[in-house]
């Protein structure tokens, strides 16, 4: 069976400084991928989005960027962070016509 | 473009009342209509889904009917439980392409 794979679960980081999240998928085959950012008490706002190794769409320009150096694995960074950063992300994979969810990683920039 | 309206929330209920939470879709063409849960600080989870007019999904005592003619998926349970609170977004996709989401509906049932 399919699984996906968040780290960290949570994060503290100050303002300007870098952030790596990562998301790996197991049991599946050139899945495509998405990040989604959801702020306190908001909907689901779609970052980034990729269909397969090196391919990243950017849904909303920030100062956030995606990674996809391996079929199964994804990255969201930033070389600075901001205060506007802070948020629950989410990281999700999807065959076909449904998208299947990670945990989850919250963010607090302080 | 494509997008999902949902009743704003929080709905709170007393348990074992019905619940429905109304979502309504704009799109060009017949999408595939989805609702996921997501429970206190965890990831969204797919509840149930519909991929063609008349179509019913249901999962865990809830269901929804995917009713072209009034653009809607609202969602219905006969007997709420506390372990039922939390967030609900209706969604619609093409083909497998990006899931576009409702802003969500938080759900609180009271004992």
């Amino acid at each position: 069976s399919q699984t996906i794979h968040q780290w960290p679960a949570t994060l503290v980081q100050p303002v300007g400084s870098p952030l790596s999240l990562e998301c790996t998928v197991e049991g599946t085959s050139n899945p495509n991928l998405y990040w989604y950012r959801q702020a306190a008490g908001r909907g689901l706002q779609l970052l980034f989005y990729s269909v397969g190794i090196g391919q990243i769409s950017s849904e909303v320009p920030q100062n956030l960027s995606a990674s996809r150096p391996q079929d199964r694995q994804f990255i969201l960074s930033s070389k600075k962070l901001l205060l506007s950063d802070s948020g629950f992300y989410l990281c999700a994979w999807s065959v076909g016509y449904e998208q299947y969810f990670g945990p989850g990683t919250r963010l607090t920039v302080t | 473009g494509d997008s999902v309206t949902q009743m704003e929330g929080p709905v709170t209920l007393s348990e074992e009342a019905f619940l429905t939470i109304n979502c309504t879709y704009t799109a060009t063409g017949y999408p595939s209509l989805f609702w996921y849960v997501q429970y206190p600080g965890e990831g969204l989870q797919l509840l149930l889904k519909a991929t063609k007019a008349d179509d019913k999904g249901s999962n865990k005592g809830f269901e929804a009917t995917y009713r072209k003619e009034t653009t809607s998926f609202h969602l219905e349970k006969g007997s709420v439980q506390v372990s039922d609170s939390a967030v609900y977004f209706c969604a619609l996709s093409f083909a497998g392409n990006m899931l576009t989401f409702g802003g969500g509906t938080r759900l609180m049932v009271k004992p």
